[in-house]
Protein backbone atom coordinates (compact mmCIF):
# COMPACT_ATOMS: atom_id res chain seq x y z
CA UNK A 1 0.00 0.00 0.00
CA UNK A 2 1.34 3.47 -0.52
CA UNK A 3 1.02 6.07 2.13
CA UNK A 4 2.39 9.70 3.07
CA UNK A 5 2.61 10.93 6.53
CA UNK A 6 3.00 14.56 7.43
CA UNK A 7 2.77 14.16 11.34
CA UNK A 8 2.99 17.88 12.12
CA UNK A 9 -0.38 19.43 11.05
CA UNK A 10 0.41 22.98 11.80
CA UNK A 11 3.63 25.27 11.82
CA UNK A 12 4.45 28.36 13.19
CA UNK A 13 7.54 30.74 12.99
CA UNK A 14 8.79 34.07 13.21
CA UNK A 15 10.07 35.56 9.56
CA UNK A 16 13.85 34.54 8.94
CA UNK A 17 13.44 31.56 11.56
CA UNK A 18 14.52 28.11 9.30
CA UNK A 19 11.84 25.80 9.29
CA UNK A 20 11.47 21.85 8.12
CA UNK A 21 8.27 19.97 7.58
CA UNK A 22 8.48 16.66 7.61
CA UNK A 23 7.45 13.88 5.25
CA UNK A 24 7.57 10.10 5.45
CA UNK A 25 6.41 8.09 2.82
CA UNK A 26 5.46 4.02 2.86
CA UNK A 27 5.80 2.20 -0.91
CA UNK A 28 7.19 -1.32 -2.11
CA UNK A 29 7.70 -0.31 -5.64
CA UNK A 30 11.59 0.29 -6.02
CA UNK A 31 10.57 3.30 -8.79
CA UNK A 32 8.56 5.85 -7.53
CA UNK A 33 8.91 9.81 -7.58
CA UNK A 34 7.87 12.05 -4.60
CA UNK A 35 7.07 15.70 -4.84
CA UNK A 36 6.41 18.96 -2.95
CA UNK A 37 3.22 21.19 -3.80
CA UNK A 38 2.58 24.59 -1.62
CA UNK A 39 -1.30 25.42 -1.34
CA UNK A 40 -1.58 29.39 -0.94
CA UNK A 41 -5.05 30.97 0.28
CA UNK A 42 -6.20 30.88 -3.08
CA UNK A 43 -6.52 27.02 -3.37
CA UNK A 44 -4.40 25.65 -6.06
CA UNK A 45 -1.57 23.77 -5.79
CA UNK A 46 1.77 24.64 -6.79
CA UNK A 47 4.60 22.24 -7.85
CA UNK A 48 7.44 22.83 -6.23
CA UNK A 49 9.99 20.02 -6.53
CA UNK A 50 9.93 16.35 -8.33
CA UNK A 51 12.42 13.37 -6.94
CA UNK A 52 13.04 10.14 -8.23
CA UNK A 53 13.42 7.14 -6.28
CA UNK A 54 17.26 6.71 -7.41
CA UNK A 55 18.33 10.22 -7.10
CA UNK A 56 18.82 10.75 -2.99
CA UNK A 57 20.96 13.58 -4.18
CA UNK A 58 19.69 16.86 -1.95
CA UNK A 59 18.81 19.57 -3.84
CA UNK A 60 18.68 23.89 -3.18
CA UNK A 61 16.68 26.33 -4.60
CA UNK A 62 17.03 29.83 -3.42
CA UNK A 63 15.39 29.30 0.18
CA UNK A 64 14.53 25.82 -0.18
CA UNK A 65 15.95 22.63 0.03
CA UNK A 66 14.95 18.94 0.31
CA UNK A 67 16.61 16.08 1.71
CA UNK A 68 15.67 12.61 0.65
CA UNK A 69 16.82 9.59 2.76
CA UNK A 70 15.60 6.25 1.31
CA UNK A 71 17.52 4.01 4.78
CA UNK A 72 14.37 6.15 6.33
CA UNK A 73 11.84 6.67 3.54
CA UNK A 74 12.19 10.99 4.43
CA UNK A 75 12.08 13.49 2.33
CA UNK A 76 12.07 16.83 4.65
CA UNK A 77 11.54 19.98 3.28
CA UNK A 78 13.06 23.30 5.05
CA UNK A 79 12.78 26.54 4.46
CA UNK A 80 16.09 28.63 5.06
CA UNK A 81 15.23 32.63 6.43
CA UNK A 82 11.42 32.22 6.25
CA UNK A 83 9.22 34.83 4.71
CA UNK A 84 5.15 35.72 5.84
CA UNK A 85 4.68 34.84 1.70
CA UNK A 86 5.91 31.13 2.86
CA UNK A 87 2.66 31.03 4.83
CA UNK A 88 0.91 28.27 2.83
CA UNK A 89 -0.59 24.61 3.76
CA UNK A 90 2.31 22.33 2.09
CA UNK A 91 1.65 18.74 0.89
CA UNK A 92 3.88 15.82 0.06
CA UNK A 93 3.02 13.45 -2.61
CA UNK A 94 4.19 10.05 -3.64
CA UNK A 95 3.42 9.33 -7.53
CA UNK A 96 4.03 5.42 -8.56
CA UNK A 97 4.03 3.65 -11.59
CA UNK A 98 0.65 2.84 -13.32
CA UNK A 99 -0.47 1.31 -16.62
CA UNK A 100 -1.85 4.17 -17.55
CA UNK A 101 -1.25 7.23 -15.63
CA UNK A 102 0.74 7.78 -12.34
CA UNK A 103 -1.76 7.95 -9.21
CA UNK A 104 -0.67 10.52 -6.96
CA UNK A 105 -0.97 9.47 -2.87
CA UNK A 106 -0.68 13.18 -0.98
CA UNK A 107 -0.19 13.46 2.93
CA UNK A 108 -2.74 15.44 5.05
CA UNK A 109 -0.69 18.55 4.71
CA UNK A 110 1.36 20.73 6.86
CA UNK A 111 -0.02 24.45 7.45
CA UNK A 112 2.99 26.99 7.68
CA UNK A 113 2.13 30.42 9.77
CA UNK A 114 5.15 32.79 9.20
CA UNK A 115 4.89 35.88 11.35
CA UNK A 116 6.19 39.33 10.70
CA UNK B 1 -5.22 29.46 -21.36
CA UNK B 2 -2.11 29.82 -18.93
CA UNK B 3 -3.36 27.64 -16.26
CA UNK B 4 -5.83 25.15 -15.42
CA UNK B 5 -9.47 26.98 -14.74
CA UNK B 6 -12.27 26.00 -12.78
CA UNK B 7 -15.71 26.80 -12.19
CA UNK B 8 -17.64 27.84 -10.26
CA UNK B 9 -15.22 28.66 -7.55
CA UNK B 10 -17.82 28.64 -4.65
CA UNK B 11 -20.98 26.27 -4.98
CA UNK B 12 -23.49 26.17 -1.89
CA UNK B 13 -26.25 23.25 -2.79
CA UNK B 14 -29.34 21.98 -0.58
CA UNK B 15 -28.92 18.23 0.17
CA UNK B 16 -30.54 16.15 -2.95
CA UNK B 17 -29.65 19.00 -5.40
CA UNK B 18 -27.43 17.93 -8.74
CA UNK B 19 -24.48 19.94 -8.83
CA UNK B 20 -21.62 20.53 -11.94
CA UNK B 21 -18.37 21.16 -11.67
CA UNK B 22 -16.17 22.08 -14.39
CA UNK B 23 -12.69 22.09 -15.43
CA UNK B 24 -10.85 24.05 -18.12
CA UNK B 25 -7.59 22.22 -18.36
CA UNK B 26 -4.00 23.29 -19.67
CA UNK B 27 -4.63 23.41 -23.62
CA UNK B 28 -3.04 20.29 -25.60
CA UNK B 29 -2.63 18.62 -21.98
CA UNK B 30 -3.42 15.09 -22.54
CA UNK B 31 -4.14 14.03 -19.07
CA UNK B 32 -6.75 15.14 -17.07
CA UNK B 33 -7.88 14.29 -12.96
CA UNK B 34 -10.23 14.97 -11.18
CA UNK B 35 -9.21 14.87 -6.85
CA UNK B 36 -11.55 15.61 -3.97
CA UNK B 37 -9.88 17.70 -0.58
CA UNK B 38 -11.86 17.57 2.26
CA UNK B 39 -11.44 19.86 5.16
CA UNK B 40 -7.67 19.81 6.38
CA UNK B 41 -6.82 16.81 4.31
CA UNK B 42 -4.95 16.05 1.51
CA UNK B 43 -6.30 15.63 -2.12
CA UNK B 44 -7.73 12.05 -3.05
CA UNK B 45 -7.69 10.85 -6.37
CA UNK B 46 -11.39 10.17 -8.32
CA UNK B 47 -10.99 10.00 -11.96
CA UNK B 48 -8.48 9.92 -14.28
CA UNK B 49 -9.12 10.86 -18.37
CA UNK B 50 -6.90 10.77 -21.07
CA UNK B 51 -8.00 12.47 -24.20
CA UNK B 52 -11.59 12.03 -23.98
CA UNK B 53 -11.71 8.37 -22.54
CA UNK B 54 -12.09 7.67 -18.83
CA UNK B 55 -9.09 5.25 -18.16
CA UNK B 56 -10.00 4.83 -14.55
CA UNK B 57 -12.87 6.09 -12.27
CA UNK B 58 -12.09 3.65 -8.88
CA UNK B 59 -12.05 7.07 -6.49
CA UNK B 60 -15.31 8.11 -7.35
CA UNK B 61 -17.00 7.75 -3.95
CA UNK B 62 -20.65 6.63 -5.26
CA UNK B 63 -22.34 6.37 -8.59
CA UNK B 64 -23.90 9.81 -7.48
CA UNK B 65 -20.44 10.83 -9.17
CA UNK B 66 -20.42 11.00 -12.84
CA UNK B 67 -17.66 12.85 -14.83
CA UNK B 68 -17.00 13.43 -18.32
CA UNK B 69 -14.89 14.70 -21.24
CA UNK B 70 -16.34 14.49 -24.82
CA UNK B 71 -14.57 16.50 -26.57
CA UNK B 72 -10.73 15.67 -24.61
CA UNK B 73 -10.39 19.35 -23.13
CA UNK B 74 -13.58 20.47 -21.17
CA UNK B 75 -14.17 18.13 -18.29
CA UNK B 76 -17.17 18.40 -15.85
CA UNK B 77 -17.37 16.11 -12.66
CA UNK B 78 -21.28 16.06 -11.52
CA UNK B 79 -22.77 15.30 -9.02
CA UNK B 80 -26.58 13.86 -8.31
CA UNK B 81 -28.51 14.18 -5.49
CA UNK B 82 -25.76 15.50 -3.36
CA UNK B 83 -25.64 14.68 0.35
CA UNK B 84 -24.26 16.60 2.74
CA UNK B 85 -20.37 14.21 3.11
CA UNK B 86 -19.95 15.43 -0.24
CA UNK B 87 -18.92 18.97 1.13
CA UNK B 88 -15.62 19.60 -0.11
CA UNK B 89 -13.02 21.15 -2.32
CA UNK B 90 -13.02 19.66 -5.96
CA UNK B 91 -9.94 19.95 -7.91
CA UNK B 92 -8.77 19.24 -11.13
CA UNK B 93 -5.36 18.83 -12.44
CA UNK B 94 -3.77 18.44 -16.31
CA UNK B 95 -0.49 17.13 -17.42
CA UNK B 96 1.06 17.42 -20.84
CA UNK B 97 1.54 13.71 -21.42
CA UNK B 98 0.08 9.99 -20.91
CA UNK B 99 1.75 7.83 -19.40
CA UNK B 100 2.27 5.93 -16.19
CA UNK B 101 6.21 6.37 -15.88
CA UNK B 102 5.29 8.39 -12.23
CA UNK B 103 7.27 11.36 -13.31
CA UNK B 104 4.23 13.14 -14.95
CA UNK B 105 4.12 16.94 -12.97
CA UNK B 106 0.20 17.70 -12.32
CA UNK B 107 -1.08 21.36 -12.82
CA UNK B 108 -3.75 21.91 -10.02
CA UNK B 109 -6.37 24.06 -10.72
CA UNK B 110 -7.85 26.40 -7.85
CA UNK B 111 -10.74 24.18 -7.04
CA UNK B 112 -14.64 24.55 -6.99
CA UNK B 113 -14.91 24.46 -3.22
CA UNK B 114 -18.57 23.05 -2.70
CA UNK B 115 -20.85 23.33 0.21
CA UNK B 116 -23.99 20.90 1.01
CA UNK B 117 -26.79 22.28 3.47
Amino acid sequence: AQKVTQAQTEISVVEKEDVTLDCVYETRDTTYYLFWYKQPPSGELVFLIRRNSFDEQNEISGRYSWNFQKSTSSFNFTITASQVVDSAVYFCALSVPGYNFNKFYFGSGTKLNVKP
Amino acid sequence: GAGVSQSPRYKVAKRGQDVALRCDPISGHVSLFWYQQALGQGPEFLTYFQNEAQLDKSGLPSDRFFAERPEGSVSTLKIQRTQQEDSAVYLCASSLRTGGSGANVLTFGAGSRLTVL
